[in-house]
């Protein structure tokens, strides 16, 4: 089945960790997408890639980084610079990436809590 | 810039009564409009979607209007069940950037 998977399911930070959350996608999707969800937030980008090798800063960028060598996989890494990592960290892809009337398809998330 | 604002939650409905959840908007351009509906513990589906003035989106008995004069989007179903409480977003999208989300409202259904 085609689809975005998200690994772990959870997971757990100690102070002044770096981890790294894994989406991988087998849709052939060229842009993918991080959003970070907290209680009464709703969704906020992280980052986002509309082509391999290349990704733009969403609107909560400081304290995380990414990479996109691969066209399926684009991991998120929350470094120890970001202070207030718990949330609920949801992954997308859409075909394009540029048009405004595409779908987006998600992952079922990583719940990230601090130790 | 663009946003997208949502009536606040949670919404508590008994079985087989109507629904809606308020949504408008600000942007510039002629943005496209979703909402997506989240299950505990899940990631997010496409609800349903409108791309221009009076499209009219619909999916599993919700209906959502693109009012441009408006600047709204309010999603509306006759009859809700228990399987429909889920957390609800608004959305929109302009060409070339990332999709914008309202802040979600919980709905909730008893029978």
């Amino acid at each position: 089945d085609g689809g975005i998977t998200q690994s772990p399911k959870y997971l757990f930070r100690k102070e002044g960790q770096n981890v790294t959350l894994s989406c991988e996608q087998n849709l052939n999707h060229d842009a993918m997408y991080w959003y970070r969800q907290d209680p009464g937030q709703g969704l906020r980008l992280i980052y986002y890639s509309q082509i391999v090798n290349d990704f733009q800063k969403g609107d909560i960028a400081e304290g995380y980084s990414v990479s996109r060598e691969k066209k399926e996989s684009f991991p998120l890494t929350v470094t120890s610079a970001q202070k207030n990592p718990t949330a609920f960290y949801l992954c997308a892809s859409s075909l394009l990436g540029g048009a405004t009337n595409e779908k987006l398809f998600f992952g079922s998330g990583t719940q990230l809590s601090v130790l | 810039g663009d946003s997208v604002t949502q009536m606040e939650g949670p919404v508590t409905l008994s079985e087989e009564a109507f629904l809606t959840i308020n949504c408008t908007y600000t942007a510039t351009g002629y943005p496209s409009l979703f909402w997506y509906v989240q299950y505990p513990g899940e990631g997010l589906q496409l609800l349903l979607k409108a791309t221009k003035a009076d499209d009219k989106g619909s999916n599993k008995g919700f209906e959502a209007t693109y009012r441009k004069e408006t600047t709204s989007f309010h999603l509306e179903k006759g009859s809700v069940q228990v399987s429909d409480s889920a957390v609800y977003f608004c959305a929109l999208n302009q060409a070339g950037t990332a999709l914008i989300f309202g802040k979600g409202t919980t709905l909730s259904v008893s029978s």
